[in-house]
């Protein structure tokens, strides 16, 4: 099955630094990326996702980049805000577009603070 | 994207004891999930409740400890049997809606 590993574990920036983090996958089936952030005493909210099609994927100050070859995938936060503090997963599938779904096998989380 | 509430939001439970947990989402969706995350881990997945059909339990874990029913396409139940401190963690409703999966706020069990 789809191993994910993602790093690193906690991350602090200064408010109005940048934030990347990486994540890798095993199974070359993945084609679908997704990015989900968790706020204290929430549920997951997918923030952005990236199928295999592109390598690079933005929305506002949030990007993400995918590199099939290596099997490696990033998130970059730019401008980072108090806001931004919060637990990111990384996600990987074989859950194609307009195709069945497919499991989804998640990273093991990065805790982001943002010091104001 | 779809709206998802769970209820409760959290429980104290005494080992032993049982707990229905509710998850309502405001549109109909053919795929539920249910899956746990304990403290500081990442989400592993329980079961996947399609409407009208058993639930499928992934690797680890059995219907008799966590029985799933799924009366309709915006509701689901999942079952925390014979509970263990162990068994303390959020539980997550989640659903597939337009290519992409959804999360309920969790509801946070702790097993005394």
């Amino acid at each position: 099955g789809e191993n994910v590993e993602q790093h690193p574990s906690t991350l602090s920036v200064q408010e109005g630094d940048s934030a990347v983090i990486k994540c890798t996958y095993s199974d070359s089936a993945s084609n679908y990326f997704p990015w989900y952030k968790q706020e204290l005493g929430k549920g997951p909210q997918l923030i952005i996702d990236i199928r295999s099609n592109v390598g690079e994927k933005k929305d506002q100050r949030i990007a993400v980049t995918l590199n099939k070859t290596a099997k490696h995938f990033s998130l970059h936060i730019t401008e980072t805000q108090p806001e931004d503090s919060a637990v990111y997963f990384c996600a990987a599938s074989p859950w194609g577009a307009g195709g069945g779904y497919q499991k989804v096998t998640f990273g093991i989380g990065t805790k982001l603070q943002v010091i104001p | 994207s779809a709206v998802i509430s769970q209820k409760p939001s959290r429980d104290i439970c005494q080992r032993g004891t049982s707990l229905t947990i509710q998850c309502q989402v405001d549109s109909q969706v053919t795929m539920m999930f249910w899956y746990r995350q304990q403290p500081g881990q990442s989400l592993t997945l329980i079961a996947t409740a399609n409407q009208g059909s058993e639930a499928t339990y992934e690797s680890g874990f059995v219907i008799d400890k966590f029985p799933i029913s799924r009366p309709n396409l915006t509701f689901s139940t999942l079952t925390v049997s014979n509970m263990s401190p162990e068994d303390s963690s959020i539980y997550l409703c989640s659903v597939e809606g337009a290519g992409e999966q959804y999360f309920g706020p969790g509801t946070r069990l702790t097993v005394t």
